[in-house]
């Protein structure tokens, strides 16, 4: 299936460590938003980059940062793991800042902190 | 504050039967609304978006301002419609999205 790629698909890190996980939109797709999505739980809004700035954030404490290139990828870092941050991270592209282009969603990384 | 909620996690209906996926959500501002579904073993994906009016595999969907509802609707569920589904909400800037907790709709034979 073509679209949005995630990697790792999984990934185990320990508490107080930092991790990248990355994305790669297809082209044309400038516009990138991040998930956590904890088990049970609906996906919940981390930020979102337009033309490799971000331009929507939700309720996650700034060691969650970002960073969008210009050739459709891009990062989610988080620093200083918490046992809590274990959870699927999805990120989804569109073709524009407007949603109602519609949008594709990556499988997602599933990150476990021991 | 912005929130979605979907009041049932699991909801089984026979097939051939109604179905309505319950969405009530509360914004300060004009939100727009979307419905999304994932099947088993796949990918989270748009189902409709309450700015396009459409109807998707037989699903439609109303937005009523008054209740601060977006119901999901189906007249006859089929097998093949049992999923997860999401409802979702955004400001009319598309800068920030939130998700409800999701309902597991099993449709039985």
């Amino acid at each position: 299936e073509t679209g949005v790629t995630q990697s790792p698909t999984h990934l185990i890190k320990t508490r107080g460590q930092q991790v990248t996980l990355r994305c790669s939109s297809q082209s044309g797709h400038n516009t990138v938003s991040w998930y956590q999505q904890a088990l049970g739980q609906g996906p919940q809004f981390i930020f979102q980059y337009y033309r490799e700035e971000e331009n929507g954030r939700g309720n996650f404490p700034p060691r969650f940062s970002g960073l969008q290139f210009p050739n459709y990828s891009s990062e989610l870092n988080v620093n200083a793991l918490e046992l809590d941050d274990s959870a699927l991270y999805l990120c989804a592209s569109s073709q524009g800042a407007d949603w109602r282009y519609g949008y594709t969603f990556g499988s997602g990384t599933r990150l476990t902190v021991v | 504050a912005q929130r979605v909620t979907q009041p049932e996690k699991l909801l089984s209906v026979f097939k051939g039967a109604p179905v309505e996926l319950k969405c009530n959500y509360s914004y300060s501002g004009s939100p727009e609304l979307f419905w999304y579904v994932q099947y088993s073993r796949q990918r989270l994906q748009l189902l409709l978006r309450h700015i396009s009016r459409e109807s998707i595999k037989g699903f439609t969907a109303d937005l009523n301002k008054g209740e601060t509802s977006f119901h999901l609707k189906k007249p006859f569920a089929q097998e093949e419609d049992s999923a997860m589904y999401y409802c979702a909400l955004s400001g009319n800037n598309f800068n920030k999205f939130y998700f409800g907790s999701g309902t597991k709709l099993n449709v039985k034979p």
